[in-house]
């Protein structure tokens, strides 16, 4: 079956370090997405992507935040200066269509971020 | 704001009994509504929907239920196995944005 799949599954980092989450989402999907889980605490939307732009975006996904699509199958989350509150888990999620039209976004394992 | 969330943050129920998880959300002009399963260490997935034109809706074993008169939705689980632990979200279908989360109720299951 396919699935989505994620890069780092754990990265440790310094704060104010720069910090790359990888995603490889299912081959024939159309839209992107990020979102963050803090740890004990709700799935939260950062970012859509489609058509190799931005469709939404949040108001955590701030200017230190930005994503990328370098190539037909990566899909890449930037974190350009980390703080200790981006500590999280991030999942990448991808679907045939747009969220709101069939809700079944499929998520990867999600790649836990420490900013130490 | 309107919001997404649900009752309870925690729920017992021993191994064969039926499972009712509630949710409730502020948003009436909501349509889409999803219910998610994530187990430890892993991402939501998907286990049923419902639109805002239907009141019932099941699965295998689920049922999805909406009330859209007191805006509850509630996720019925038949015959709950060990495998059924989990934390379940309720969440809001949202065009380009996805989806927005409800914060999750905590299922266990007592042998």
């Amino acid at each position: 079956e396919p699935e989505v799949t994620q890069t780092p599954s754990h990265q440790v980092t310094q704060m104010g370090q720069e910090v790359i989450l990888r995603c490889v989402p299912i081959s024939n999907h159309l839209y992107f997405y990020w979102y963050r889980q803090i740890l004990g605490q709700k799935v939260e939307f950062l970012v859509s992507f489609y058509n190799n732009e931005i469709s939404e975006k949040s108001e955590i996904f701030d200017d230190q935040f930005s994503v990328e699509r370098p190539d037909g199958s990566n899909f890449t989350l930037k974190i350009r200066s980390t703080k200790l509150e981006d500590s999280a888990m991030y999942f990448c999620a991808s679907s045939p269509l747009a969220g709101g039209s069939t809700g079944e976004l499929f998520f990867g394992e999600g790649s836990r971020l420490t900013v130490l | 704001g309107e919001s997404v969330g649900l009752h309870l943050p925690t729920l017992s129920v021993q191994e064969g009994d039926n499972s009712i998880i509630n949710c409730a959300y502020s948003n009436s002009a909501s349509d889409y509504f999803i219910w998610y399963k994530q187990e430890s260490g892993k991402g939501p997935q998907f286990i049923i929907d419902i639109r805002s034109n239907m009141d019932k809706r099941q699965g295998q074993r689920v049922t999805v239920l909406l009330n859209k008169t007191v805006k509850h939705l509630s996720l019925q689980i038949a015959a709950t196995q060990p495998g059924d632990s989990a934390v379940y979200f309720c969440a809001e279908g949202g065009g380009a944005d996805g989806l927005t989360f409800g914060k999750g109720t905590h299922l266990i299951i007592q042998p």
